[in-house]
């Protein structure tokens, strides 16, 4: 059974672009959730998406968007990136919801310069 | 909401040795608490989780312990072996709803051969 799959791998962006990551659940699982991880503020939550809906957000500004497509599939966007923003960026699907056992993927390297 | 405290931060031990990581949460609706392993440029992987209707729960050398009266839980490691050596990381939750993971901060362990 694959595992989570996030791409791109790495991405190298400049500040004010904007940059689109994808996450491919586990297949069957309907719920993916996405994650921001730096060293100083460790795991922070972003969003989740159940079939097809955000249903709960984290506390990141406007910028950070997301949506979930028909097959379960999920996208998050980041525009305007800030020096901020480099991160390593981790989805994770579960079947239901996010208090069940939750599988990540190997994530997004994002390098804001 | 809910606030996710682990300690410590960096722990080393001898291989054959124990490891115990401690955290606390805030909440008390959270129901549902998984551990993580994070090896080096890899996305956290689960290890073991527990509900809140139990107290301890085993699997080969992993074990968590929960008490909810105290709001703490803990992960106990026993008979270390290098391959242990990775950031580990609590969790809460809410189970069956769309309440966001809280992470801890992380414990880095070293086993030392």
């Amino acid at each position: 059974k694959a595992g989570v799959t996030q791409t791109p791998r790495y991405l190298i962006k400049t500040r004010g672009q904007q940059v689109t990551l994808s996450c491919s659940p586990i297949s069957g699982h309907r719920s993916v959730s996405w994650y921001q991880q730096t060293p100083g503020q460790g795991l922070q939550f972003l969003f989740e998406y159940f079939s097809e809906t955000q249903r709960n957000k984290g506390n990141f500004p406007g910028r950070f968007s997301g949506r979930q497509f028909s097959n379960s599939r999920s996208e998050m966007n980041v525009s305007t990136l800030e020096l901020g923003d480099s991160a390593l960026y981790l989805c994770a699907s579960s079947m239901r919801n996010s208090g069940t056992e939750a599988f990540f993927g190997q994530g997004t390297r994002l390098t804001v310069v | 909401g809910e606030n996710v405290e682990q300690h410590p931060s960096t722990l080393s031990v001898q291989e054959g040795d124990s490891a115990v990581i401690k955290c606390t949460y805030s909440d008390s609706a959270s129901n549902y608490f998984p551990w993580y392993k994070q090896e080096l440029g890899k996305g956290p992987q689960l290890i073991i989780d527990i509900r809140s209707n139990v107290g301890e729960k085993k699997d080969q050398r992993i074990a968590v312990t929960l008490n909810k009266t105290a709001k703490h839980f803990s992960l106990h490691i026993t008979e270390t072996q290098p391959e242990d050596s990775a950031v580990y990381f609590c969790a809460a939750s809410m189970a069956g709803g769309y309440q966001k993971v809280t992470f801890g901060t992380g414990t880095k362990l070293q086993v030392i051969p």
